[in-house]
């Protein structure tokens, strides 16, 4: 099933802040965040494994609530490269089967 | 690296048409995905594999075949082609080692198909 993300678009000028939530119906054993400039392809971000383990960029943080299956990306001092389109990927146990995008939050960064 | 490779770039079907999609990967990886991407929407999953010979399906397989006879290719078989099968398809390729999850997928450009 897919994650539902919020909000789906948001504004910001250049130095702000914002956060990006993922939530998810079911259990979750990861979640995987990426980003996708127009016209590109998606690239990594984060990766948040249940049990804390987490790998991903210096200057992008995040969380993952495992009991309410939740996940938020913060973006902090926000540059205009941070403008595009954020992904989740949530996945159960079988990393394959089971692993779903959500709908996506586009991020639009003014100088 | 040339990472993940997809080609044709772009292509125009008429319905009814086939035609395979073709990616490549240098890096070794045991995992490897097709997703489409219809516009202003998320990936969806179509089918991916876990090493040469074994295939399964994603979310939205009808309509598309794959095989996978070498660790570096997983070529994607659009049959009789339908204009709801007009998407960007991106292909993508991961490490596959326990826990798989731990592992990012690294995407190809891109191949933009318009069935008319």
């Amino acid at each position: 099933q897919q994650p539902v993300q919020s909000p789906q678009a948001v504004i910001l000028r250049e130095g702000e802040d914002a956060v990006i939530n993922c939530s998810s119906s079911k259990a979750l054993y990861s979640v995987h965040w990426y980003r996708q400039k127009h016209g590109e392809a998606p690239v990594f971000l984060m990766i948040l494994l249940k049990g804390g383990e987490q790998k991903g960029h210096d200057k992008i943080s995040a969380s993952f609530n495992e009991k309410k299956q939740q996940s938020s990306l913060y973006l902090t001092a926000s540059q205009l490269s941070y403008s595009g389109t954020y992904f989740c990927g949530t996945g159960g146990d079988n990393y394959g089967q089971n692993f779903v995008f959500g709908p996506g939050t586009r991020l639009s960064v003014l100088p | 690296n040339a990472g993940v490779t997809q080609t044709p770039k772009f292509r125009i079907l008429k319905i009814g048409q086939s035609m395979t999609l073709q990616c490549t990967q240098d890096m070794n990886h045991n995992y490897m995905y097709w997703y489409r991407q219809d516009p202003g929407m998320g990936l969806k999953l179509i089918y991916y594999s876990v090493g040469a010979g074994i295939t399964d399906k994603g979310e939205v397989p009808n309509g598309y075949n794959v095989s996978r006879s070498t660790t570096e290719d997983f070529p994607l078989r659009l049959e009789l082609a339908a204009p709801s099968q007009t998407s960007v398809y991106f292909c993508a390729s991961s490490y596959g080692t326990d826990p798989l999850a731990y592992y990012e997928q690294y995407f190809g450009p891109g191949t933009r198909l318009t069935v008319t």
